[in-house]
């Protein structure tokens, strides 16, 4: 069965970090794009990153440029964001999702919450 | 920065039929793809590249483009459909991806 599934959500102080895993099964990993995508709590869905099955190119919502770092181990099945400088309005359900089918998004996780609160 | 434009809301009766747009000035360029999300719920791909249908979709949904506005059109409407609906697609340079703002269609 094609599955990712998410963790490393929590409660964070703004300014401060976190690194989201997507953990990949039921499919070769290494040969797809990769990307996570946020939702805020009643808002629509927003893409957030993007990266190549190598690794070797990564692309970013210009809200998060210079704050979050997508990158993946192919090795490990898996996929990560690392989130600095988090701010309020970072809140919300992070998904990570297989890109196929051109730029679409064809298999996604269950999500992982973030808060940034004090 | 590169929109796209959804209607807020939608309303059919069952058994009617729903069409939700989605405008783009790269649409004509550029695949869309649609999601359904129920509460609580993962979005779900139903249409790919503007028109393809993923396995296990049913064929009631389909999509359709012209020029600037694509459209998921879904026939014999059910109450299971009630759920939000988002386009996608990417910018000019096809590697930054754009969700539109969603259509919540209540049936």
């Amino acid at each position: 069965e094609v599955q990712l599934v998410e963790s490393g959500g929590g409660l964070v102080q703004p300014g401060g970090s976190l690194r989201l895993s997507c953990a990949a099964s039921g499919f070769i990993f290494s040969t797809y794009w990769m990307g996570w995508v946020r939702q805020a709590p009643g808002k629509g869905l927003e893409w957030v990153a993007n990266i190549k099955q190598d690794g070797s190119e990564k692309y970013y919502v210009d809200s998060v440029k210079g704050r979050f770092t997508i990158s993946r181990d192919n090795a490990k099945n898996s996929l990560y964001l690392q989130m600095n400088r988090l701010r309020a309005e970072d809140t919300g359900v992070y998904y990570c999702a297989r890109v196929d089918q051109g730029n679409g998004m064809d298999v996604w996780g269950q999500g992982t919450a973030v808060t940034v609160s004090s | 920065s590169y929109e796209l434009t959804q209607p807020p809301s939608v309303s059919v009766s069952p058994g009617q039929t729903a069409r939700i747009t989605c405008s783009g000035d790269e649409l004509p360029k550029q695949y869309v793809y649609w999601y359904q999300q129920k509460p609580g719920q993962a979005p779900v791909m139903l249409i790919y590249k503007d028109s393809e249908r993923p396995s296990g979709i049913p064929e009631r949904f389909s999509g359709s483009s012209s020029g600037t506005t694509v459209t998921l059109t879904i026939s014999g409407v059910q109450a299971e459909d009630e759920a939000d609906y988002y386009c996608q697609s990417g910018d000019s340079s096809g590697f930054y991806v754009v969700f539109g703002g969603g259509t919540k269609l209540t049936v």
